[in-house]
């Protein structure tokens, strides 16, 4: 499979832990997007780069949360000291970046906060 | 602020009926707007967009900009077509990725 991968699948973990999910892109790919969708809502975005350029930040990712890509291929998304509200599925997704390109995303990693 | 309205949450038809999904946004300028859709244990993928004004697997959706809507539809529906649907609005130029998705729309589509 050459489409976007993410991993891990699922992840449980306490309250107040830190976790790291990693996204590998399409590797033509330039652009990449992180987006989370919780229960019954449909994705919203959080955070995309250009290469290892971060572009652009929603005013949904607190401070708690970091994004790299540090080498303009996969990329690692952050959340510091876990809340219960975090819970939610983390979606991935990458562009050739050209006008007309669709997205192509991940199978998301589910996160859940205990 | 941007929105994307998708009024119905559960959708269900027998097959060979037509469907219709809802899709009203919210945008000032000029809209780019997409259909995605996720079946069954599978990852969310673009159906299709405005801009292409192509038929996909039996679907198209037009874009009004007088009533801000991007309806999906369908004339004879199909087992098959069972999935979420969400329509995505996009603003286009340095923005392109960014997309703002409506709640979602689960069709279910009986034999």
């Amino acid at each position: 499979d050459t489409g976007v991968s993410q991993n891990p699948r699922h992840k449980i973990t306490k309250r107040g832990q830190n976790v790291t999910f990693r996204c590998d892109p399409i590797s033509e790919h330039n652009r990449l997007y992180w987006y989370r969708q919780t229960l019954g809502q449909g994705p919203e975005f959080l955070t995309y780069f250009q290469n290892e350029a971060q572009l652009e930040k929603s005013r949904l990712l607190s401070d708690r949360f970091s994004a790299e890509r540090p080498k303009g291929s996969f990329s690692t998304l952050e959340i510091q000291r876990t809340e219960q509200g975090d819970s939610a599925m983390y979606l991935c997704a990458s562009t050739q970046g050209q006008i007309n390109s669709p997205l192509h995303f991940g199978n998301g990693t589910r996160l859940t906060v205990t | 602020a941007q929105r994307v309205t998708q009024p119905e949450k559960l959708l269900s038809v027998f097959k060979g009926a037509p469907v219709e999904l809802k899709c009203n946004y919210s945008y000032s300028g000029s809209p780019e707007l997409f259909w995605y859709v996720q079946y069954s244990r599978q990852r969310l993928q673009l159906l299709l967009r405005h801009i292409s004004r192509e038929s996909i697997k039996g679907f198209t959706a037009d874009l009004n900009k007088g009533e801000t809507s991007f309806h999906l539809k369908k004339p004879f529906a199909q087992e098959e077509d069972s999935a979420m649907y969400y329509c995505a609005l996009g603003m286009g130029g340095s923005t392109l990725g960014r997309l703002y998705f409506g709640r979602g729309t689960q069709l279910t589509v009986w034999p």
